[in-house]
């Protein structure tokens, strides 16, 4: 039972382009969404986040929506750079349940030159 | 330089042997997450630490153990009776604060030989 839902496994964009990442949940209880970044073989970076109470949260090239009516978010990141390409993960954390994380499958993104 | 250091970044194990993965942080954050990312899935909870010499199962905890003496560390052993143990094991940590992402080491590749 998935209740963070990355839906597109892969995405290509063209440098300078608008890449668009989704996703969705499930569970009404989840208080605060982050995306990470990760490169094969490394560990995940934190990238950006956003608590419940919030729809929008930028910084820098990276901006976060939150739809809590449709339980979605996305990522978007403007402009795209070839150093972007990696799979992107999202994950929200569940304030009813020892704030425990809870991950999306990931969407690999290539930005292309 | 404050991270997260996860040793060895190889192992293998042989049949029927415990191995002990180490992971090392100087962030001074009072939790740490070990977990586990199989091929093409998400990270997948296996224990975790809010405070020292305190520890909680996550969702795959079967075959695994834990200790944390030190706030600085908290390693992961792999028994014989993980039966399926070949995976990228994954150590975060992450500050007391309301919203607070996780951070994450550059993980270790375990291997059956």
């Amino acid at each position: 039972d998935q209740q963070v839902k990355q839906n597109s496994p892969s995405l290509s964009v063209q440098e300078g382009r608008i890449s668009i990442l989704n996703c969705d949940y499930t569970n009404s209880m989840f208080d605060y969404f982050l995306w990470y970044k990760k490169y094969p073989a490394e560990g995940p970076t934190f990238l950006i986040s956003i608590s419940s109470i919030k729809d929008k949260n930028e910084d820098g090239r990276f901006t976060v929506f939150l739809n809590k009516s449709a339980k979605h978010l996305s990522l978007h990141i403007v402009p795209s750079q070839p150093g972007d390409s990696a799979v992107y993960f999202c994950a929200a954390r569940n304030a009813g349940n020892n704030r425990k994380l809870i991950w999306g499958l990931g969407t690999s993104l290539a930005v292309n030159p | 330089d404050g991270g997260i250091t996860q040793s060895p970044k190889y192992l293998f194990r042989k049949e029927g042997q415990n191995v002990t993965l180490s992971c090392e942080q100087n962030l001074n954050h009072d939790a740490m997450y070990w977990y586990r990312q199989d091929p093409g899935q998400g990270l997948r909870l296996i224990y975790y630490s809010q405070i020292v010499n305190d520890f909680q199962k996550g969702d795959i905890a079967e075959g695994y153990s834990v200790s944390r003496e030190k706030k600085e560390s908290f390693p992961l052993t792999v028994t014989s009776a993980q039966k399926n143990p070949t995976a990228f094991y994954l150590c975060a940590s992450s500050g007391g604060f309301e919203y607070q992402p996780q951070h994450f080491g550059d993980g270790t590749r375990l291997s059956i030989l």
